[in-house]
């Protein structure tokens, strides 16, 4: 299946920084989705996103889905440990298709 | 909150054994999905079902079987299972939404070893 093209790969931030992490296609989405994923559990989704230049908070995430619904990023803003973890984004292309980024692991330390 | 339960969290099985994963979920969702999770590979989708009894391929059916006989249940069988399909599975649903606009929600995830 396709893969999105998800960046960067890993982060190693200090507690308080700010976070920024991106997903690009070749294709269109509906939707975009964002989840994050702790070791050893399942993913939990953190925003969805539904319409080109939507921008949609949840708490210290941002998200945004870009005009050309070929793009999303994520920010997290003033990090703290428990952001540890890896985050997916997903696109939601013809229906039941999900496409996902390969993941960013974010390391946070205190 | 959608809860989708996988049956086991941890699971050591034989090479050439028939393996059974459970999947339920609670929020009377249409759509259900097995995917398997590897280091460098991603999410990967097996299987999926729209509705009791319909079942569609993903992309690497090969070596499972799904069975949708209740709508809050999805299994994932493994035929004969082989040291390649040790691996993380991630049981998904999500409903039938406005213009199929509707996000996918995991469960915990069955870590199988087969040895």
């Amino acid at each position: 299946g396709q893969q999105l093209n998800q960046s960067p790969q890993s982060m190693f931030i200090q507690e308080g920084e700010d976070v920024s992490m991106n997903c690009t296609s070749s294709s269109i989405f509906n939707t975009w989705l964002w989840y994050k994923q702790d070791p050893g559990e399942g993913p939990v989704l953190l925003i969805a996103l539904y319409k080109a230049g939507e921008l949609t908070s949840n708490g210290r995430l941002t998200a945004q889905f870009g005009i050309t619904r070929k793009d999303s990023f994520l920010n997290i803003s003033a990090s703290i440990p428990s952001d540890v973890g890896i985050y997916f984004c997903a696109g939601q292309g013809d229906f039941n298709k999900f496409y996902f980024g390969s993941g960013t692991k974010l390391n946070v330390k205190p | 909150d959608v809860k989708v339960t996988q049956s086991s969290r941890y699971l050591v099985k034989r090479t050439g054994e028939k393996v059974f994963l459970e999947c339920v979920q609670d929020m009377d969702h249409e759509n259900m999905f097995w995917y398997r999770q590897d280091p460098g590979l991603g999410l990967r989708l097996i299987y999926f079902s729209y509705d009791v009894k319909m079942k569609e391929k993903g992309d690497i059916p090969e070596g499972y079987s799904v069975s949708r006989e209740k709508k809050e249940r999805f299994s994932l069988i493994l035929e004969s299972a082989s040291t390649n399909q040790t691996s993380m599975y991630l049981c998904a649903s999500s409903p039938v939404g406005q213009d199929d606009n509707s996000p996918l929600h995991f469960g915990n995830g069955t870590r199988l070893t087969v040895t």
